[in-house]
This record gives C-alpha cells, structure tokens and sequence, in this order.
C-alpha cells in the first residue's frame, strides 16, 4: 500500500500570508508512461464533503482560487496557499489515485493565527 | 450539474446489513467509474471501493473485502453499496464520489454523505 503522510498535522497562519502543505508518499505516483503525477488535494470544511482543488499534482481545478497551487512530482508534494482568506479555513487531504488502495493523507488543519 | 445523493444509512446492529445508494445526475453515468469513501467521526478519509465503467471491474478496501459489495445500475443512474456483517469499526459518514474517467483518475465531485452508525 502508498502511504500518504503529510505534514503539518496543523498550521496556523495570519490572513494575507502563505500556507504551505507537504505530502510525502512511500512510492512515487509519477506514471512514466504518460508523465503524470497521480495526487490530488482536497479541501474538508466542517459538515462539508470533501472539495476537490488539485489533480496531477498541479492542475487547478475549474473555479479553485488561483491563490491555490499545487507542486511536486515522484513522492513529495506541497499544496500552497499564497495569501490565505478566511473562508480557507480548513482541513486539507492529498490522495493518490496511482495504485488500489486508494489512499489519503492523514490530513492537515489549517486555521488562523 | 453533477449531484450525488446518498441514502440508505442508518442505525444498525453488529453483524447486520445494510444497503447505500447513490442517486448520480447531470452527467452520463455510465461512463464514468464511481467509487464510496467513508470517514469516522472525527477521522480522516479512507477509500472503500471503486467500480469500472460498466462494471467490468471492482476494487476493495482490505477493510472491506469479503463483507461489502459495490454494484452499479447504468440504467437508474444509481450506485450501490452493499454491506455486510458489519462491525463498529464501519461507523463513518459514507461518500459516493465520481471519477474523473476511469478507476485510476481523481474523485471530482461528492455527494454529501449518509451516516451509517454500528451499535447494539
């Protein structure tokens, strides 16, 4: 099984400032054949399905902030945040779609300083 | 637009079963693999199953393996979850989610979840 770890397992920021999110996985999602990272990001709010943000590592999903971006390739990933609002207050997941099981990170909650 | 609607949850007792649905509308079902992902309260994510388009292919969670059942009827637009001898640890709000195209793609949209509680 790929194990997602991600780190931190919280963070606060100040408004306006930049959140970074990292995910390792123990076996790289890079599929050689096509060049593509399998790894997404998911922002969770409270009572709220997950929201899907990134996907091949690095393509924003249609109607994300572009104050989000997505980074990394082969086992290490970072989600970042370039000036934080309020409303992205948050618990955030990566996911790899590479090999069954499916898996996802542990989680990282983001809140504001 | 896409809309996935859960239901089918509920209490039930250690070892008893249960059956979730997913209503799927505003894209054509069919084409698409679909999978269910749970969470326990105050918990993270964890994958449960995923079905093929058509249905030539399922994939379980070890978790799972063996007591749940993942099916699909192109013809209602729906997705299925069966769930067997089910334990305490199967406590979790269960997501119907769609793939972007087949069963090695991200999960693009979410329903809104069905909560499925184990306890005597």
């Amino acid at each position: 099984d790929i194990v997602m770890t991600q780190s931190p397992d919280s963070l606060a920021v100040s408004l306006g400032e930049r959140a970074t999110i990292n995910c390792k996985s123990s076996h790289s999602v890079l599929y050689r054949s096509n060049s593509k990272n399998y790894l997404a990001w998911y922002q969770q709010k409270p009572g709220q399905p997950p929201k899907l943000l990134i996907y091949w590592a690095s393509t924003r999903e249609s109607g994300v902030p572009d104050r989000f971006s997505g980074s990394g390739s082969g086992t290490d990933f970072t989600l970042t945040i370039s000036s934080l609002q309020a409303e992205d207050v948050a618990v955030y997941y990566c996911h790899q779609y590479y090999s069954t099981p499916l898996t996802f990170g542990q989680g990282t909650k983001l809140e504001i300083k | 637009e896409v809309q996935l609607l859960e239901s089918g949850g509920g209490l039930v007792q250690p070892g008893g079963s249960l059956r979730l649905s997913c209503a799927a509308s505003g894209f054509t079902f069919s084409s698409y693999a679909m999978s269910w992902v749970r969470q326990a309260p105050g918990k993270g994510l964890e994958w449960v199953s995923t079905i093929t388009r058509s249905a030539g292919s399922t994939y379980y969670a070890d978790s799972v393996k063996g007591r749940f059942t993942i099916s699909r009827d192109d013809s209602g637009n729906t997705l299925f979850l069966q769930m067997n001898s089910l334990r305490a640890e199967d406590t979790a709000v269960y997501y119907c989610a769609k793939r972007y195209f087949d069963w090695l793609s991200h999960a693009d949209y979410w329903g809104r979840g069905t909560l499925v509680t184990v306890s005597s």
